[in-house]
């Protein structure tokens, strides 16, 4: 089975802090992902990568940035943590090219700034 | 990107009753894929039932089945036989052919009610 592994399952931080969620694969995908979930809102994606030090915005990036130097490790960084980035993290991968491939989930990050 | 629309934000059924959670999204893509996954309490999200576009016929796991209807753009999810562990998340997601992104609705909470 994939096991996609976050980090921290709960974390608190202040405002400014720079922030960093991680996340590993062992299943050598090479498509990764971080989302953001809140309620009413569904999951919205903040970026996603397809390959080592590749990366692609998705719909909300502004305030994040990523890293991803090993395929197996996909990272989030919240440059200067604000209280609107209080929010569930979840990241995902997935095989490329295989389209009816599902994505896999780590277990989130329960992320508040104070 | 693609639109997906659940219009039940939420939901409840009686232990063994059946239930459909509806799902709606915008494509102009012929061939893709979709999915609907769950997200129970506090838990992981997981994969429930995958369908390709182009196959008629609808996609059946166990309990859970799709009522797929391309034309209309439509892909609700049919849980017979209910039961309490079904209390959940429900996100439906297409996936373009054309890309490694996913598209998420804004989620259908699900309690099943003994």
């Amino acid at each position: 089975d994939v096991k996609v592994t976050q980090s921290s399952r709960y974390l608190v931080k202040r405002t400014g802090e720079k922030v960093f969620l991680e996340c590993v694969q062992d299943m050598d995908h090479e498509n990764m992902f971080w989302y953001r979930q809140d309620p009413g809102l569904g999951l919205r994606l903040i970026y996603f990568s397809y390959d080592v030090k590749m990366k692609e915005k998705g719909d909300i990036p502004e305030g994040y940035s990523v890293s991803r130097e090993k395929k197996e490790r996909f990272s989030l960084i919240l440059e200067s943590a604000s209280t609107n980035q209080t929010s569930m993290y979840l990241c995902a991968s997935s095989l490329a090219d295989r389209d009816n491939q599902p994505q896999h989930f780590g277990d989130g990050t329960r992320l508040s700034i104070l | 990107a693609q639109t997906v629309t659940q219009s039940q934000p939420e939901m409840s059924v009686q232990e063994a009753e059946t239930v459909t959670l509806s799902c709606t999204y915008d494509t102009s893509e012929n061939n893709y894929y979709l999915f609907w996954y769950k997200q129970p309490p506090s838990r992981q999200m997981i994969l429930v039932i995958r369908q390709e576009a182009y196959k008629q016929q609808n996609a059946t796991e166990n309990r859970f089945s799709v009522n797929f209807q391309k034309a209309a753009k439509s892909f609700s999810l049919k849980i017979s036989d209910s039961q309490l562990g079904d209390t959940a998340m429900y996100f439906c997601a297409p996936r373009g052919n054309t890309g490694n992104q996913f598209y998420f609705g804004t989620g259908t909470s699900l309690t099943v009610i003994p």
